[in-house]
């Protein structure tokens, strides 16, 4: 599975969009991106996974680049509750296997 | 419908002994791999069981093994336990198939003593 690249960590003001980038420069043709979160030590939180399309959802937006190598997630009104560590994820062939990196942990500010 | 279950929330063991934690998936998910989170290392992936069969494997001991069973219900086992295996153990439910979601439980704290 290819890896990912993320920024260590991220502030945001409250009400604010959070953009969070993630590399992964050796993705291949048939690995989805996928996001998640972790809040204080709970299990990690699915939000949002794409193939080379934008997507959306009622949490959040990914935008992969037309070449598929990086992508960046964007939560459109960052809220308190949204301090987490996110963690961008390439998965393929090997399905429910996840290779998590380090994450960037987002610290939303008042 | 019902999330991903893990039991017990928490266990302490003593070093030496074994200790068996316990995953039960979203319903018509046959997919369940497990993880293990430390500080120091962050999370990492155990083992994963589809239909019965173990399909992946991480870079663990042997200590560390699973099964699953007819119903999609998963147990993992850690014999002989030690210090650093102190962690939160983690589940992932999931259908098969590309593209599709995979979802996390809330974890088993494991403390070994």
């Amino acid at each position: 599975d290819a890896k990912t690249t993320q920024p260590p960590s991220m502030d945001c003001a409250e009400g604010r969009a959070a953009n969070l980038p993630c590399n992964h420069s050796t993705i291949s043709g048939n690995e989805y991106v996928y996001w998640y979160r972790q809040i204080h030590s709970q299990g990690p939180q699915y939000i949002i996974h794409g193939l080379k399309n934008n997507e959306t959802n009622e949490m959040a937006s990914l935008i992969i680049t037309e070449d598929r190598k990086s992508s960046t997630l964007i939560l459109p009104h960052a809220t308190l509750r949204d301090t987490a560590v996110y963690y961008c994820i390439v998965r393929g062939y090997n399905f429910n296997k996840f290779y998590f990196g380090s994450g960037t942990k987002l610290n939303v500010k008042p | 419908k019902a999330g991903v279950t893990q039991t017990p929330r928490y266990l302490i063991k003593t070093r030496g002994q074994q200790v068996t934690l316990s995953c039960s998936p979203i319903s018509g998910h046959r997919s369940v791999s497990w993880y293990q989170q430390t500080p120091g290392q962050g999370l990492q992936f155990l083992f994963e069981y589809f239909s019965e069969t173990q399909r992946n494997k991480g870079n663990f001991p042997g200590r560390f093994s699973g099964r699953q069973f007819s119903n999609s219900r998963s147990e993992m086992n850690v014999s002989t336990l030690e210090l650093g295996d102190s962690a939160l153990y983690l589940c992932a439910s999931s259908s098969d198939g590309l593209g599709t979601e995979a979802f996390f439980g809330q974890g088993t704290r494991l403390t070994v003593v």
